[in-house]
């Protein structure tokens, strides 16, 4: 079963607004939390993690909010811009280095 | 900057041949990992490797071995390639620990006749 659950599976957004990407997770074994971006014939590129011990973490126009006791995480992405039309990956890291990914989402930001 | 490539972006095999998919990391970085990309699945790990010689069992190791016998190569092998394994594959690699960003090739889309 989908270790990871994101929503939504797509998403269009008017430019200069915020998009919103939501995951969900069960397993408190899962001790880091990474964003990935990827463009279409590219592969993912980390955008932006966090750790549990900390709610919230901001990189530019990306934050990541973390509800610990909730189990979800989300990214933010203010003054959104036609360049960050890609699709989003959450994900979840257990011990070593078995990491688990959400099915995806894919964002269009439309000028 | 770090850079993986993989051999191929496309590929089409037939049923029941021996597929081999070639990785290679420019960064000696020390792992290495091969995901399946599919709509509405998301990334699931296959293996991945920690050394050369060494590897671990991802998610979905079924149908498919992998090999590492230097540090910046690592290919994944479709025994007997089956209509189920057309798929996008990914190859990654990060410097040492977990957290290290993990940076990704390209791809290899995988058609199964």
């Amino acid at each position: 079963q989908q270790q990871v659950k994101q929503s939504p599976q797509s998403l269009i957004v008017q430019k200069g607004g915020i998009s919103i990407i939501n995951c969900a997770y069960e397993n408190t074994a899962f001790d880091y939390f990474p964003w990935y971006q990827q463009f279409p014939g590219k592969g993912p590129a980390l955008l932006i993690a966090i750790r549990p011990d900390v709610s919230e973490k901001k990189e530019g126009r990306f934050t990541i909010s973390f509800n610990k006791s909730a189990k979800q995480f989300s990214l933010h992405i203010m003054d959104s811009q036609p360049g960050d039309s890609a699709t989003y990956f959450c994900a979840a890291r257990r011990s070593g280095n078995q990491f688990y990914f959400g099915t995806g989402t894919s964002l269009t930001v439309i000028p | 900057d770090v850079k993986v490539t993989q051999s191929s972006r496309y590929l089409v095999k037939r049923t029941g041949e021996k597929v081999f998919l070639e990785c290679v990391q420019d960064m000696d970085h020390e792992n290495m990992f091969w995901y399946r990309q599919d709509p509405g699945l998301g990334l699931r790990l296959i293996y991945f490797s920690y050394d050369v010689k060494m590897k671990e069992k991802g998610d979905i190791p079924e149908g498919y071995s992998v090999s590492r016998e230097k540090k910046e190569r690592f290919s994944l092998i479709l025994e007997s390639a089956s209509t189920n394994q057309t798929s996008m594959y990914l190859c990654a690699s990060s410097l040492r620990t977990s957290t290290d960003t993990q940076y990704f090739g390209p791809g290899t889309r995988l058609t199964v006749l």
